[in-house]
């Protein structure tokens, strides 16, 4: 079975200041992850995901994730947080291996970050 | 131009009604799915759908019943409307059904049952 937590309910940071909102796993063996970010009263857009390769990944509007497998961690994080950034961040998993149910991804239950003035 | 479309944004309904949201996408993609997000902003997939086949059908009540006429629609009918069914409903897509490629989601029909 996957699974996947993300320990922070709210994360507040000021404006300026890095941010990160933690995110572990577990899977069976290598994992898809993903980050995917929702504003108020919008649906769900994806921000980066790893599936292979180098490490750290690069997304959109400044983020990055760094895969840790030894951790089983996939952190999200910013150099320099903006009031903008301010919404629900879901981190989610899909386990290559799970091949009975085609893409299904497990979502953790998302971490609210305020980033204040 | 919308990617992944639902409709309608907002459902008021009575219990005990049957109602419809309907799901399209115009990105070309071969898997669409529905999500069911709760007041606590849980999300679960509830269906999957690749190149019109059911792939994925979770535990969900026999009430609920998925059907795609094309790759590029999918629609939820639910049965006899029940007060727990009231959440966020979403549509989405991807390219392939092997989880490498991201979802897009549709912005989400938010279902109330009075």
């Amino acid at each position: 079975a996957q699974s996947v937590a993300q320990p922070e309910d709210q994360v507040n940071v000021a404006e300026g200041n890095p941010l990160t909102v933690k995110c572990t796993y577990s899977v069976s063996g290598n994992p898809y992850l993903f980050w995917y970010v929702q504003y108020p009263n919008r649906g769900l857009q994806f921000l980066l995901k790893y599936i292979t390769g180098d490490n750290l990944v690069k997304g959109s509007y400044g983020f990055e994730a760094e895969f840790n497998k030894s951790q089983t961690s996939f952190h999200l994080k910013k150099p320099s947080a903006l009031v903008s950034d301010s919404a629900l961040y879901f981190c989610a998993v899909r386990d290559p291996q799970f091949t009975g149910g085609g893409n299904k991804l497990t979502f953790g239950t998302g971490t609210q970050l305020k980033v204040e003035l | 131009d919308t990617a992944v479309s639902q409709t309608p944004k907002y459902l008021v309904t009575q219990m005990g009604n049957d109602k419809s949201i309907k799901c399209e996408q115009n990105l070309g993609h071969d898997t669409m799915y529905w999500y069911k997000q709760d007041s606590k902003k849980f999300l679960k997939i509830m269906f999957s759908y690749n190149n019109k086949e059911l792939i994925i059908n979770e535990t969900v009540p026999n009430r609920f019943s998925p059907k795609s006429p094309d790759k590029a629609h999918l629609n939820l009918h639910i049965n006899s409307l029940e007060l727990g069914d009231s959440a966020v409903y979403f549509c989405a897509s991807s390219q392939d059904g092997l989880g490498r490629t991201e979802a897009f989601f549709g912005q989400g029909t938010r279902l109330t049952v009075v």
